[in-house]
């Protein structure tokens, strides 16, 4: 089945650093959509980003993620952290993005970003 | 922002109580997703409705688990018979024919 893998469970990272998230996928569809989530406590998970356009660059609120498919990866950056950008992150596969297709999660990466 | 709303916010029950909760998704979305995201964080997709039909679901052999969607009324989880690994987040998102949209999730505590 499908599957994504993101390698860090924790990121620590001291204010104005760049962040990157990995994020790298297994799929058997050669069209499949990504998405990288953000929940932070007590709130509703909320979609930062998503693609299914190979090599193109997506952003949104500082945020920019490029969808490689020879690489099957996704990795979430940011130029600069913020204090608020602490939360969970994470990184989802979905076979279309017709509305009906499950997401596979990753199992996430909880962001600290420091003074 | 999201508009699903999810009711209870929190629910406690004993081992082996029902546990129901509750889900509208936002107006004109036909998709219905329900996820269990456990104490790791860790999301697991449970069941799909389309327009009050089931698309995808796990294998609930326990059938423990039961879910429904019916027309004018917010869709449903239960619980049967609730364990101590119950325990979780379980978070109903919705979905317009893109993206989807959680809310902010029942939580679960078995004693």
């Amino acid at each position: 089945g499908d599957s994504v893998t993101q390698t860090e469970g924790l990121v620590t990272l001291t204010e104005g650093l760049p962040v990157m998230l990995n994020c790298t996928y297994q799929t058997i569809y050669s069209n499949p959509f990504l998405f990288w989530y953000v929940h932070y406590l007590n709130e509703s998970p909320r979609l930062l980003l998503k693609s299914s356009t190979d090599n193109k660059r997506t952003e949104h609120q500082g945020f920019h993620a490029t969808l490689h498919k020879s690489s099957s990866s996704f990795h979430l950056q940011k130029s600069s952290a913020q204090l608020s950008d602490s939360a969970l992150y994470y990184c989802a596969l979905s076979m279309n993005t017709g509305g009906a297709d499950r997401l596979t999660f990753g199992k996430g990466t909880q962001l600290i970003i420091q003074p | 922002n999201s508009k699903v709303i999810q009711t209870p916010r929190y629910l406690v029950k004993g081992q082996g109580q029902k546990a129901k909760m509750r889900c509208i998704p936002e107006k004109g979305h036909p998709v219905v997703f329900w996820y269990q995201q456990n104490k790791n964080n860790e999301f697991k997709f449970l069941i799909n409705f389309q327009n009050q039909e089931v698309l995808q679901q796990i294998d609930m052999t326990e059938k423990r688990f039961s879910a429904e969607c019916p027309s004018n009324s917010p869709c449903s989880l239960e619980i049967q018979s609730s364990e101590a690994g119950d325990s979780a987040l379980y978070l109903c998102a919705s979905s317009p024919t893109g993206e989807q949209y959680f809310g902010p999730g029942t939580r679960l505590t078995v004693l």
